[in-house]
C-alpha cells in the first residue's frame, strides 16, 4: 500500500466550477499537509500548509484535513484556466520547520486539471 | 521566476555518456536539494545539501553524484546512466530550518533527461 494515495486524474472541469482534489494516507503520524500547485515543463510551488486537522482558506482556496479519517482535501472556488495544472498532495511527521524537516515529505503522484473555458 | 535556475533544460545522453546538471539560486538559501519526477510516481528525494554539507542520501545509485562548491550553487554528475533513470530532475532550495517560520521549498523548473 502506498503511503499516499493521490487520484491521477486527468481532471476536467468547466471555468467557474468548483473543484475538489483529494490525496488519502496511511499512516496516522502525518501532522503537516501540504498542496503543492506544478504548471507544465515548471517545478511545484506552495500553495497551502495546514498543521493538524481543520481547514484552512486562501482565496479562493480551501484546504481541509480530516486525521480521523485520513484524508486531505483541496477546493478551488470560481475555477479559472489559469488553474490548469497538476496538483501535487505532500506531507510529513515533523514540523518543516524542524531540523531538515523539508526531505521528511513524502508526496502523492498529483492530480492533472483542466480548466476548460 | 523563483529564483532558482536549473541548467540544461533537456538533455539527451547515451548509456557511456558522462554529463552534468547544475542549480544556482538567488535567494539567499542555505540549503539544497535534488529531486527525482517520474510519470505516475511521486517525487522522489535524492539529496539535501545544508551549509554545503550534504545531510541525506536516500541510497541513490552512485551513478548519480552531487556536488555542492557553496550555497548558491548545486550540481548533480551523471555517468553511466540507465533508460529507467529517464525522469524530470528538480533542484529546490530553502533556508535552514530554525529561522522561525515554515521552509518553503522553492523548486527550479527542471532538467528533462532522456537516456538512450
Amino acid at each position: 500500500q502506498k503511503e499516499v494515495e493521490q487520484d491521477p486524474g486527468p481532471l476536467s472541469v468547466p471555468e467557474g466550477a468548483i473543484v475538489s482534489l483529494n490525496c488519502t494516507y496511511s499512516n496516522s503520524a502525518f501532522q503537516y499537509f501540504m498542496w503543492y500547485r506544478q504548471y507544465s515543463r515548471k517545478g511545484p510551488e506552495l500553495l497551502m500548509y495546514t498543521y493538524s486537522s481543520g481547514n484552512k482558506e486562501d482565496g479562493r482556496f480551501t484546504a481541509q484535513v480530516d486525521k480521523s479519517s485520513k484524508y486531505i482535501s483541496l477546493f478551488i472556488r470560481d475555477s479559472q484556466p489559469s488553474d490548469s495544472a497538476t496538483y501535487l498532495c505532500a506531507m510529513s511527521l515533523l514540523p518543516v520547520i524542524s531540523n531538515f524537516g523539508n526531505e521528511k515529505l513524502t508526496f502523492g503522484t498529483g492530480t492533472r486539471l483542466t480548466i476548460i473555458p | 521566476e523563483t529564483g532558482v535556475t536549473q541548467t540544461p533544460r533537456h538533455l539527451v545522453m547515451g548509456m557511456t555518456n558522462k554529463k552534468s546538471l547544475k542549480c544556482e539560486q538567488h535567494l539567499g538559501h542555505n540549503a539544497m536539494y535534488w529531486y527525482k519526477q517520474s510519470a505516475k510516481k511521486p517525487l522522489e528525494l535524492m539529496f539535501v545539501y545544508s551549509l554545503e554539507e550534504r545531510v541525506e542520501n536516500n541510497s541513490v545509485p552512485s551513478r548519480f553524484s552531487p556536488e555542492c562548491p557553496n550555497s548558491s550553487h548545486l550540481f548533480l554528475h551523471l555517468h553511466t546512466l540507465q533508460p529507467e533513470d529517464s525522469a524530470l530532475y528538480l533542484c529546490a532550495s530553502s533556508h535552514r530550518p530554525g529561522t522561525g517560520d515554515y521552509e518553503k521549498l522553492f523548486f527550479g523548473s527542471g532538467t528533462q533527461l532522456s537516456v538512450l
